[in-house]
């Protein structure tokens, strides 16, 4: 089975631009989390999805938003950048039952100069 | 959310027992305890999980105290690619949907 697939990679915008990454979740799971990592903060949950719904959110501005697809495949989108957005963006998909593990992506690391 | 504490950095040496510590005094009954880990350059990697009853699976063990309000990932023999920065998080019953992270404990195995 193919794990959880980010793309791109490695991505670098300047301030004021807007990005969307993408996630492919494993084959089968209807939940995507998203999840911004910085050496200062660490990792901080951004938001879930679930069958096309949010279900979750995290403390971040409404600059970051996401959506879901009926595939489960997901988008984030970050407008008006900031230098501080600069962080590892990492997508986390399940099936969608209670406390069930995380399969995670390796990430896009978005870089804003 | 509930708050774990665990040291920030650990050293062991390889194909030697690892004991990771967890505080977290303020669990609520129904909180798991989830342990992920880190590689370099990749995503968080499941690693165990549990409630109260003590833990195994293929890569690891966890212990979890009578009060719960500590326990400890225990990796029976250490690998170099144990090396990692390992995370312990409460979630509630409801789901791994919105896991807090804290900052880890970094494991360094020495060869």
């Amino acid at each position: 089975k193919a794990g959880v697939t980010q793309t791109p990679r490695y991505l670098i915008k300047t301030r004021g631009q807007q990005v969307t990454l993408s996630c492919s979740p494993i084959s089968g799971h209807r939940s995507v989390s998203w999840y911004q990592q910085t050496p200062g903060q660490g990792l901080q949950f951004l938001f879930e999805y679930f069958s096309e719904t949010q279900r979750n959110k995290g403390n971040f501005p409404g600059r970051f938003s996401g959506r879901q697809f009926s595939n489960s495949r997901s988008e984030m989108n970050v407008s008006t950048l900031e230098l501080g957005d600069s962080a590892l963006y990492l997508c986390a998909s399940r099936t969608g039952s209670t406390n069930e593990k995380l399969f995670f992506g390796s990430g896009t690391q978005l870089s804003v100069l | 959310d509930a708050k774990t504490t665990q040291p920030n950095s650990m050293e062991s040496n390889e194909e030697e027992p690892v004991h990771l510590p967890c505080n977290h005094s303020t669990i609520s009954g129904t909180d798991y305890i989830h342990w992920y880990r880190q590689l370099p350059s990749q995503g968080p990697e499941y690693v165990i999980h549990g409630l109260t009853s003590n833990v195994n699976n293929r890569m690891a063990s966890l212990a979890i105290a009578e009060d719960r309000k500590s326990s400890t990932l225990i990796l029976h023999r250490a690998t170099l690619r144990d090396a990692a920065v390992y995370y312990c998080i409460l979630s509630p019953t409801q789901g791994a949907q919105k896991l807090v992270f804290g900052q880890g404990t970094r494991l360094t195995i020495n060869p």
